[in-house]
């Protein structure tokens, strides 16, 4: 089954510090990969995305994910997180085969200490 | 530029009403879709549709009913309320190539009592 994974819920850093968040993905086929942010009160938007090519995807904001097709994985990283980056993180896929649907993780809450 | 359009905003519903969610995009999208979003289990989709006329079910389609008479609007209809269905919904909304990615509305907030 089709499936997308995140296994850190809560993440608490300080301002500064490096961030990556995990996502692990269960497709079959060529797969296309997103992350996307959703501050307070606010709906989703998109992060990065990744299609083909470099697997190495830089998006808004500093963020960046890294496709390694061997792990299954497409975590997100940013070097120095600020307190502006408080939000939820949402990890998603979908397939050439069902490109019609996107399957989306569980969400990691990203907590920034000022 | 209008994008995805949600209403109502917020709604609170007694046990047993039914009810409709609107969701409207003017970006001349095939894929819509309907999630609903709940605290630690992320965005689950409830229906989707390939274009105006074709439907199919997500992983949460039960007690959820959608029609796609155009290709604009994708209503999402609530038959009879359950608490189970208190939750946020959010509309999306993407274009028919592999190579693109969903467009969301704000969300309704719906509560059940």
């Amino acid at each position: 089954a089709q499936s997308v994974s995140q296994h850190n819920h809560h993440v608490i850093l300080s301002e500064a510090a490096s961030l990556e968040l995990g996502c692990n993905y269960s497709y079959g086929g060529t797969v296309n990969l997103f992350w996307y942010v959703q501050y307070p009160g606010q709906h989703l938007q998109l992060l990065l995305k990744y299609f083909s090519g470099d697997p190495l995807v830089k998006g808004i904001k500093g963020f960046e994910a890294e496709f390694i097709k061997s792990k299954f994985s497409f975590n997100l990283r940013k070097p120095s997180v600020q307190w502006s980056d408080t939000a939820e993180y949402f990890c998603a896929a979908t397939g050439y085969s069902s490109a019609s649907k996107i399957i989306f993780g569980s969400g990691t809450r990203l907590s920034i200490r000022p | 530029n209008a994008g995805v359009t949600q209403t109502p905003k917020f709604q609170v519903l007694k046990t047993g009403q039914s009810m409709t969610l609107q969701c409207a995009q003017d970006m001349n999208h095939e894929y819509m879709s309907w999630y609903r979003q709940d605290p630690g289990m992320g965005l689950r989709l409830i229906h989707y549709s390939v274009g105006a006329g074709i439907t199919d079910q997500g992983e949460v389609p039960n007690g959820y009913n959608v029609s796609r008479s155009t290709t604009e609007d994708f209503p999402l209809r609530l038959l009879s309320a359950a608490p189970s269905q208190t939750s946020v919904y959010f509309c999306a909304s993407r274009g028919d190539s592999k190579n693109t990615e969903a467009f969301f509305g704000q969300g309704t907030r719906l509560t059940v009592v």
